[in-house]
């Protein structure tokens, strides 16, 4: 079954300690990205990659970290988690092919006191 | 500068009633993908449609149906009969193809379908 699993679903840390979320992909594609949801405000780009060692900011990178050492992976890394990093987090990823979507994990509810 | 615009922030309607959500897209492309997403209440994203910027046909599927119009910069969505089930927030989406780009989200529509 094709699918983007992200973990873990919920996580409440306290400010400066350093975390991970995981996101890996079963489809072999090419494109990934981070997203953050807030209220209002909709889903924002962190950051993404075109394919293996390349990523990219998005809107809102600061303060986040990612890697693509290999083409399923992409993990987000928050160095220093601060309050203001309480959000709801989806992974996507996508094939450069025509009339394909993007696949969204099931998300990650980040809670930083 | 690549934007999506859902004026509506919420609406609601009686189940049964017909329902268009409204999407407004600005991109300097000429080639472009359009897409809709349902985030119900359980909060995963549930793809819903995706439209490349040649394809001007409307689309139906079920009680679902899609409005694209080049002219006017529009991809609305259309939701006929409508169900309690529908009540989720619907986010409308743009990925140019000018290379690095994001996929550009507007803000979304929540829809509330009372019975």
């Amino acid at each position: 079954e094709a699918q983007v699993t992200q973990n873990p679903r919920y996580l409440i840390t306290v400010t400066g300690k350093k975390l991970t979320v995981t996101c890996s992909q079963n489809m072999n594609h090419e494109y990934m990205s981070w997203y953050r949801q807030d209220p209002g405000l909709g889903l924002r780009q962190i950051y993404y990659s075109m394919n293996v060692e390349v990523t990219d900011k998005g809107d809102v990178p600061e303060g986040y970290k990612v890697s693509r050492k290999e083409k399923r992976n992409f993990p987000l890394i928050l160095e220093s988690p601060s309050p203001n990093q309480t959000s709801l987090y989806f992974c996507a990823s996508s094939s450069y092919e025509v009339n394909t979507e993007a696949f969204f994990g099931q998300g990650t509810r980040l809670t930083v006191v | 500068a690549q934007k999506v615009t859902q004026a509506q922030t919420e609406i609601s309607v009686v189940e049964k009633e017909d329902v268009t959500l409204d999407c407004v897209y600005e991109t300097r492309d000429t080639t472009y993908y359009l897409f809709w997403y349902k985030q119900p209440p359980s909060g995963e994203l549930v793809f819903l449609i995706r439209r490349n910027s040649f394809d001007e046909q409307n689309e139906i599927s079920g009680r679902y149906s899609w409005n694209f119009q080049k002219s006017t910069s529009s991809f609305n969505f259309t939701i006929t009969a409508s169900q309690v089930v529908d009540s989720a927030v619907y986010f409308c989406a743009l990925w140019p193809d000018s290379g690095n780009t994001p996929l550009v989200f507007g803000k979304g529509t929540r829809l509330s379908v009372i019975a």
